[in-house]
C-alpha cells in the first residue's frame, strides 16, 4: 500500500446519491489513477491525471467524475448516473519515469443499497 | 491496441508443490509486463516486472518470471507454494502510449491447499 491513502475502507450509500471517494499520497508522483474491479474480474481504468490540473477520462468514465486541484490528492466522485456503481474502487500512483510501475492504495469498498 | 489472457481463471496446488500461472499478452510494441497479487479486501503489491532487460524476472516471494516473445507469453512461477501465496494474480501489459496506460488480465485466483 505504500504512501497512499484511500478512505473510506467501506462506504454504503443509498440508490440516487453523489458520493465522493479519497485518495492521497506522500510519494510525490505526478500520475495518479481510479481503477473499479468487479468480482472475478480485472481493473478497468475510470480516470488518470498526469499532472495537476488536469485529468482525463479512462474506458469507463460515464457516471464519475474528478478533480486534481493538488499533487497529493485525486478524490473520484461516484454520481447518481452511474448505474451500478456497487464494486471495489483502487486508486494508484506512478513515478516520473516511463519505465516505473504502478502502487497501488488498500482500495474503498463501495455498496450502494 | 495490447490485451492480456490469463488461462486459468482458478489454480489449485498443494503446499510443498510448484505454482504455475500462465499469460498470454498480444501487443504491437516491445510491452512492460508486470504480476501483481492481491488479498482479499486489499490493494494490489509488484510481484515483479519485464521492461526489455533480462527475458528471466526474478520477483519478491519466491516467484519468477519467464518473457518469451516468440510464445507471447509470461507465465509466473515458484518452486514450492506456501499457504501464504493464497490470492488472487493478476497480469498486467502495458503501453507505450501517452499516459502509459496499463491493461489487466482478468485474474487467477491461487489456492493452496495444506
Amino acid at each position: 500500500d505504500g504512501g497512499i491513502t484511500q478512505s473510506p475502507k467501506y462506504l454504503f450509500r443509498k440508490e440516487g446519491q453523489n458520493v465522493t471517494l479519497s485518495c492521497e499520497q506522500n510519494l510525490n508522483h505526478d500520475a495518479m489513477y481510479w481503477y473499479r474491479q468487479d468480482p472475478g474480474q480485472g481493473l478497468r481504468l475510470i480516470y488518470y491525471s498526469q499532472i495537476v490540473n488536469d485529468f482525463q477520462k479512462g474506458d469507463i468514465a460515464e457516471g464519475y467524475s474528478v478533480s486534481r486541484e493538488k499533487k497529493e490528492s485525486f478524490p473520484l466522485t461516484v454520481t447518481s448516473a452511474q448505474k451500478n456503481p456497487t464494486a471495489f474502487y483502487l486508486c494508484a500512483t506512478k513515478g516520473d519515469r516511463a519505465y516505473n510501475e504502478q502502487f497501488f492504495g488498500p482500495g474503498t469498498r463501495l455498496t450502494v443499497l | 491496441a495490447q490485451s492480456v489472457t490469463q488461462l486459468d481463471s482458478h489454480v489449485s496446488v498443494s503446499e510443498g508443490t510448484p505454482v504455475l500461472l500462465r499469460c498470454n499478452y498480444s501487443s504491437s510494441y516491445s510491452p512492460s509486463l508486470f504480476w501483481y497479487v492481491q488479498h482479499p479486501n486489499k490493494g494490489l503489491q509488484l510481484l515483479l516486472k519485464y521492461t526489455s532487460a533480462a527475458t528471466l524476472v526474478k520477483g519478491i516471494n519466491g516467484f519468477e518470471a519467464e518473457f518469451k516473445k516468440s510464445e507471447t507469453s509470461f507465465h509466473l512461477t515458484k518452486p514450492s507454494a506456501h499457504m501464504s501465496d493464497a490470492a488472487e494474480y493478476f497480469c498486467v501489459v502495458r503501453g507505450n502510449n501517452a499516459g502509459n496506460m496499463l491493461t489487466f488480465g482478468g485474474g487467477t485466483r491461487l489456492m493452496v491447499k495444506p
